[in-house]
């Protein structure tokens, strides 16, 4: 199993410019996950999807969107990069969802990253 | 809402030392708590966690966390730590609300021969 995979590994962009951070799951998990990871910040939820179909805002969703694309993949876009995007984005999952009796004590698994760079 | 403080954003010990990685909470309700490590350009992967039960948990290379409600504290400590170990440890918290995790800053561990 390759767990979770996040392509690309790295990424230049000028102002204004757009792309789209893949991220694919192979443990049949049902919640996914965007986060972006500063200096002396930690770890900031951007997006999370609970089940395929889904999507809900984090703590730092603006000049972001997302889409679950089906149970496997994850993916977030920047419409228009700005420098303050650039960061180190994770993307991870975890076998909660929606229905399910025990939230919250999921472990969830993560991707490599991808280091971002907006110029 | 749920926040976490990590006071010590560095850590520097030297090899075989003991240590301890401060973690506070702050929740108006019943908290899972997790620890995950970050070794150099890879991504988090979990290190213990406690949901409920015994309030000492452990990990399988030595590490252990002490569930401590009445200081809202999850400390994490080795006796004796090895250069492996240099990483940077990030504490966490989710509660039954959401599977949704709120995370520290992070301390970077850093280990000297």
């Amino acid at each position: 199993n390759a767990g979770v995979t996040q392509t690309p590994k790295f990424q230049v962009l000028k102002t204004g410019q757009s792309m789209t951070l893949q991220c694919a799951q192979d443990m049949n998990h049902n919640s996914m996950y965007w986060y972006r990871q500063d200096p002396g910040m930690g770890l900031r939820l951007i997006y999370y999807s609970a089940s395929e179909g889904t999507t809900d805002k984090g703590e730092v969703p603006n000049g972001y969107n997302v889409s679950r694309l089906n149970k496997r993949e994850f993916s977030l876009r920047l419409e228009s990069a700005a420098p303050s995007q650039t960061s180190v984005y994770f993307c991870a999952s975890s076998e909660a969802g929606t229905g399910k009796s025990f939230r919250g004590t999921d472990t969830q698994y993560f991707g490599p990253g991808t280091r971002l760079t907006v110029l | 809402a749920q926040s976490v403080t990590q006071l010590d954003s560095q850590v520097p010990v030297f090899e075989e030392a003991p240590v301890e990685l401060r973690c506070n909470y702050s929740s108006s309700v019943s908290v899972y708590l997790f620890w995950y490590v970050q070794y150099p350009n890879q991504g988090l992967q979990l290190l213990l966690k406690y949901l409920s039960g015994s309030t000492l948990v452990e990990s399988i290379n030595g590490f252990e966390a002490e569930f401590n409600k009445s200081q809202t504290s999850f400390h994490l400590r080795k006796p004796s730590v090895h250069i492996s170990d240099t990483a940077e440890y990030f504490c966490a918290v989710s509660d039954r609300n959401t599977d949704k995790l709120i995370f520290g800053t992070g301390t970077r561990l850093q280990v000297f021969p």
